[in-house]
């Protein structure tokens, strides 16, 4: 079982819409971080967290240590949101897990 | 934070050869961190490059395989030895300073 699971795997929605991504992991962790991957490969940092919560743009991401729990949000969603969105996490040691990340597709 | 230049963005290679990808970064950072991505999967660790040590490999990979040189704090290259189809993949740098800084990454087809 991955350290880290997402939900859902796929998403599909209208331009305008509110978006959540979901992100459970089972290790005491220091760190989550939300990436972004456009199609190209490239990778985007969004988000580091240890707690609480953080806004940048229209990108909201929240953290629960105790339930081991992170959503990202994305409110009024436009076409160039899709990408797939990936958490990971920072355990015991330097080492990131990910998750397998979530395909957003944002239809205009 | 942390600017990684990484090259070639792509390639297509004929199997049996080697291909080496390089990464430069903007700033000095002690580990320098290497990472696959087959199609539809998630990122997957090779190996941790530390300047002045050999590379920490994880499990399933191995130095033959992915070379890897850190010849100091800005810089690195990892080498994927006597290609295979199985090979193609994403190949990614990344470093973390206050967050996780990513290269563009590496697209990578055996023919």
């Amino acid at each position: 079982k991955n350290e880290v699971e997402q939900s859902p795997q796929n998403l599909t929605a209208q331009e305008g819409e509110f978006i959540t991504i979901n992100c459970s992991y089972s290790v005491g962790i220091s760190a989550l971080h939300w990436l972004q991957q456009h199609p190209g490969g490239g990778i985007v940092s969004l988000f580091m967290l240890s707690s609480g919560k953080k806004k940048h743009g229209r990108l909201i991401a929240t953290i629960n240590i105790q339930e081991k729990h992170s959503s990202l949000h994305i409110t009024a969603s436009h076409p160039r949101d899709s990408a797939v969105y990936i958490c990971a996490v920072k355990g015991p040691g330097y080492k990131l897990s990910f998750g397998a990340g979530t395909t957003v597709t944002v239809r205009a | 934070s942390a600017v990684i230049s990484q090259k070639p963005s792509r390639d297509i290679c004929q199997r049996g050869t080697s291909l080496t990808i390089q990464c430069q970064v903007d700033s000095q950072v002690t580990m320098m961190f290497w990472y696959r991505q087959q199609p539809g999967q998630s990122l997957t660790l090779i190996a941790t490059a530390n300047q002045g040590s050999e590379a920490t490999y994880e499990s399933g990979f191995v130095i033959d395989k992915f070379p890897i040189s850190r010849p100091n704090l800005t810089f690195s290259t990892l080498t994927v030895s006597n290609m295979s189809p199985e090979d193609s993949s994403i190949y990614l740098c990344s470093v973390e300073t206050d967050e996780a800084f990513f290269g563009q990454g590496t697209r990578l087809t055996v023919v």
